[in-house]
């Protein structure tokens, strides 16, 4: 099994409130990422984990809060929304080059 | 081509024409990927081509890469109205990051 899964797949969120994205994958796969991807854009990678080891972006550090409890989950969380975070967010994983991504969550934000 | 911040450029066809994509990149990189994504789903990993090669082929796709010039190309023979989808190059260097070029959308008719 190759699945990605991803929860939700559509979010509604006001401004100021949090978020939280949930992702799991069961093909042991030692490494999780987290893109935001806007329309006509380019996924942009906001964190991964490699194995129990948060990285994340220079750019979005203060933004994005990750967690990853086991080797199968990892989650997203926003800690207050704002207009800008409304954006498709695509979970991936991987053991080496190949990543596999879950279907995406689609956050809009209110 | 697309990379980086350009816009998502876009490509329409009549199924059976061949099609090429094109792609450059600015960082060392080892290994190009391409990716497909479908309408509703995530990126997926339809061929991969290292720097010691100069062309791979999988079914009706060929992949180029040039080290020198930092581009790749992606040809596909024959379409398909299954081949409508956003294309993305992505350029690696090291095991766990991906660098996304901006994507092609294909469209193709039917």
């Amino acid at each position: 099994d190759t699945t990605v899964k991803q929860n939700p797949r559509y979010k509604l969120a006001r401004v100021g409130k949090p978020v939280n994205l949930i992702c799991s994958q069961t093909m042991n796969h030692d490494t999780m990422y987290w893109y935001q991807k806007k329309p006509n854009q380019a996924p942009k990678l906001l964190l991964f984990y490699y194995d129990k080891i948060l990285n994340r972006e220079a750019d979005t550090f203060e933004k994005f809060q990750s967690s990853r409890p086991n080797n199968s989950f990892c989650s997203l969380y926003i800690g207050s929304a704002g207009l800008e975070y409304s954006a498709m967010y695509l979970c991936a994983s991987s053991r080496r080059r190949e990543q596999y991504f879950g279907p995406g969550t689609r956050l809009t934000v209110l | 081509s697309q990379w980086g911040e350009e816009n998502l450029q876009a490509l329409s066809i009549q199924e059976g024409e061949d099609v090429t994509m094109n792609c450059s990149y600015k960082t060392y990189t080892t290994v190009v990927q391409w990716y497909r994504q479908k309408s509703g789903k995530g990126p997926a990993l339809i061929i991969l081509i290292r720097s010691n090669e100069r062309e791979k082929r999988s079914g009706r796709l060929r992949a180029t890469l040039d080290t020198s010039s930092q581009s790749s190309s992606l040809s596909i023979t024959g379409t398909l109205a299954t081949d409508t989808a956003v294309y993305f190059c992505v350029a690696s260097s090291g095991s766990w990051q991906l660098i996304f070029g901006s994507g092609t959308q294909l469209t193709v008719m039917p």
